[in-house]
């Protein structure tokens, strides 16, 4: 099973600053397999970056994803109010699937 | 669009089953999955069912007493979930994979006490 690491557990900033957050997985994640979303209280999570690097659907450019192997990266360029959230990475090429325990951005 | 129903309180050791109904995508071209969050908690994956020959697969932590299936007449994929625990109250989501869970059901609470 690969474990999914997240750093750090919280991360406190104001709007309009820059976010970056991390996840490690315990073994290489097969064929960029790899995702981040966005969870807001009492809301289902919300699809933000797929394959790394890749935006889903209506997601805004300020958030991006890179990284390879078994460290990957989302960055919030800018925060804004409504990004204020927990972030969960995950990886979707092995089985089982797994996710990483959460990054809450609050202000 | 995913639309959940099923859930609700169950005594330990009771069964529940959980449906999951498609609309806008036919459910044999996708994997779907079953994921739940206990209160306060992170996500975690329970089982999947995919391609055309419902290839089906589950975590440890429920192999042997949950059950993924789907009906292709009714677009729906559904969990029997049986030998219910404590520690298996959670809001349950049904979820599209494709390019990762870019599709998810509302979620449904199981609650499960005596």
């Amino acid at each position: 099973e690969i474990v999914l690491t997240q750093s750090p557990g919280t991360l406190s900033l104001s709007p309009g600053e820059g976010a970056t957050l991390s996840c490690r997985a315990s073994q290489p994640v097969v064929s960029n397999y790899f995702a981040w979303y966005q969870q807001k209280p009492g809301q289902t999570p919300r699809l933000l970056i797929y394959g790394i690097s890749s935006r889903a659907t209506g997601v805004p450019d300020r958030f991006s994803g890179s990284g390879s192997g078994t460290e990957f990266t989302l960055t919030i360029s800018r925060l804004d109010p409504e990004d204020f959230a927990v972030y969960y990475c995950e990886q979707y090429g092995s089985i089982p699937r797994t996710f990483g325990p959460g990054t809450k951005v609050d202000i | 669009q995913v639309v959940q129903s099923g859930g609700g309180l169950v005594k330990p050791g009771g069964s529940l089953r959980l449906s999951c109904a498609a609309s806008g995508f036919t459910l044999t071209e996708y994997y779907m999955s079953w994921i739940r969050q206990a209160p306060g908690k992170g996500l975690e994956w329970l089982s999947f069912i995919g391609d055309s020959a419902g290839h089906t697969n589950y975590a440890d932590s429920v192999r042997g007493r949950f059950t993924i299936s789907r009906d292709t007449a009714k677009n729906s994929v559904y969990l029997q979930m049986n030998g219910l625990r404590p520690e298996d109250t959670a809001v349950y989501y049904c979820a599209r994979e494709y390019s990762a869970y870019d599709h998810w059901g509302q979620g449904t609470l199981v609650t499960v006490s005596s």
